[in-house]
């Protein structure tokens, strides 16, 4: 079964630490995998997707296939990072796409 | 463009109750999708319309139901109202089916069951 895996509920790191925000997927085909974001009184939105291969705001993520992971990570955090992240799988099944979300971790950037 | 938007924002109701959410896309978008968000279970994927059609649904019992109308608008009813019920219910508007394009999600509605 298709299965999104983000094991950390909170994560906490001071300004200017490097942020890891740990996705694992469980699918058996050629997966896409996004994250989302969602800040404090504001929309869930995406953040970005495996596919771009692009960085927003300081964030990147890469697919690793052999590892089933697709870890979010930046490299310096502002406080302005503080947020839920949710990472997605998009898979295919009978004749359709759907969206999978994990549970989601909770970002808390410490000033 | 406006963005998705859904009504009513807040809903307080007693089990045994029904309950109708509304969404309406951004214009253009044909396609909606439902989620309910709850802290222990996070995002749930519920059912996506696409042209009046229900194309994908999630493990839902069948008191959760939902229709497409032709302006792509679309509601989300819960019969039977349960505890358990209880949650924030976002619906995403795409351009064209879900699993291919950006999602933009409201800003859910808060359903409380008493």
């Amino acid at each position: 079964a298709q299965r999104v895996t983000q094991p950390e509920k909170l994560l906490s790191v001071f300004k200017g630490a490097p942020v890891e925000l740990k996705c694992n997927y469980s699918y058996s085909g050629s997966p896409e995998l996004f994250w989302y974001v969602q800040y404090s009184r504001q929309r869930l939105q995406l953040l970005l997707r495996h596919i771009s291969r692009e960085s927003i705001k300081g964030f990147t993520a890469d697919l690793n296939k052999g590892e089933t992971s697709f870890h979010l990570k930046k490299p310096f955090a502002q406080e302005e990072d503080s947020a839920m992240y949710y990472c997605a799988l998009r898979y295919s099944g009978a004749g359709s796409y759907q969206l999978t979300f994990g549970k989601g971790t909770k970002l808390s950037v410490i000033p | 463009k406006a963005g998705v938007t859904q009504t009513p924002r807040y809903l307080i109701k007693t089990r045994g109750q029904q309950v109708t959410l509304s969404c309406s896309p951004i214009s253009g978008h044909r396609s909606v999708s439902w989620y309910q968000q709850t802290p222990g279970q996070g995002l749930q994927f519920l059912f996506e319309y696409f042209s009046e059609t229900q194309r994908n649904k999630g493990n839902f019992p069948g008191r959760f139901s939902g229709r497409q109308f032709s302006n792509s608008r679309s509601e989300m009813n819960v019969s039977t109202l349960e505890l358990g019920d209880s949650a924030l219910y976002l619906c995403a508007s795409t351009i064209g089916l879900a699993g291919i394009h950006e999602q933009f999600f409201g800003p859910g509605t808060r359903l409380t069951v008493l």
